[in-house]
């Protein structure tokens, strides 16, 4: 019954390597988020895709990849992983434009040794 | 783009006592102002929010103003309870760009 839902929740990688976060929704929405909320539990929009488009696309190294397969799906794949990239990932979606209620998944804990 | 100040960045209160948080923002555009609560380790959820054709909306103990001639919106929580704890986010929304966030109050209610 979960409505935005992500995997994994926790992702404990070396420097170097490459991952991948998956998120899905089944509330029937079609725009989809990915935030990264850092240690001091900022939270910062990465990208937001719209029926598959991409729409935002914020100021993120082009190592942070995102794929949307259908509107209830939309992945995060990270190249090259680096220190800085330790934070937890949030996909999140919302009914309609940008400016509406927007559901949290439960977030990824991603720590990268 | 959009700038959103959130003051303060820790609040502690006696339960029972009322709390307020505050936000300002940059773009006179924008037009979407919701508040989201976090829970130690649990995911954002929408608690309130307030569209610019409005200047004030309650939903029980929780309840949000809006001054968009100065740029600012707040939520204030009457009788604070235990589980009122959490980091408060205000975000500002209404162009292209989505959701901007405020950096977040820890609300502390002290027993």
């Amino acid at each position: 019954d979960t409505a935005v839902s992500q995997t994994p929740k926790y992702l404990v990688t070396q420097m170097g390597n490459d991952k991948s976060i998956k998120c899905e929704q089944n509330l029937g929405h079609d725009t989809m988020y990915w935030y990264k909320q850092d240690s001091k539990k900022f939270l910062k929009i990465m990208f937001s895709y719209n029926n598959k488009e991409l729409i935002i696309n914020e100021t993120v190294p082009n190592r942070f990849s995102p794929k949307s397969p259908d509107k209830a799906h939309l992945n995060l794949h990270i190249n090259s992983l680096e220190l800085g990239d330790s934070a937890v990932y949030f996909c999140a979606s919302s009914q309609g434009n940008l400016n509406n209620e927007q559901f949290f998944g439960p977030g990824t804990r991603l720590t990268v040794l | 783009g959009e700038n959103v100040e959130q003051h303060p960045s820790t609040l502690s209160v006696q339960e029972g006592d009322s709390a307020v948080i505050k936000c300002t923002y940059s773009d006179s555009a924008s037009n979407y102002f919701p508040w989201y609560k976090q829970e130690l380790g649990k995911r954002p959820q929408l608690i309130i929010d307030i569209r610019s054709n409005v200047g004030e909306k309650k939903d029980q103990r929780i309840a949000v103003t809006l001054n968009k001639t100065a740029k600012h919106f707040s939520l204030h929580i009457t009788e604070t309870q235990p589980e009122d704890s959490a980091v408060y986010f205000c975000a500002v929304g209404g162009g292209a760009d989505g959701l901007t966030f405020g950096k977040g109050t820890h609300l502390i209610i002290q027993p």
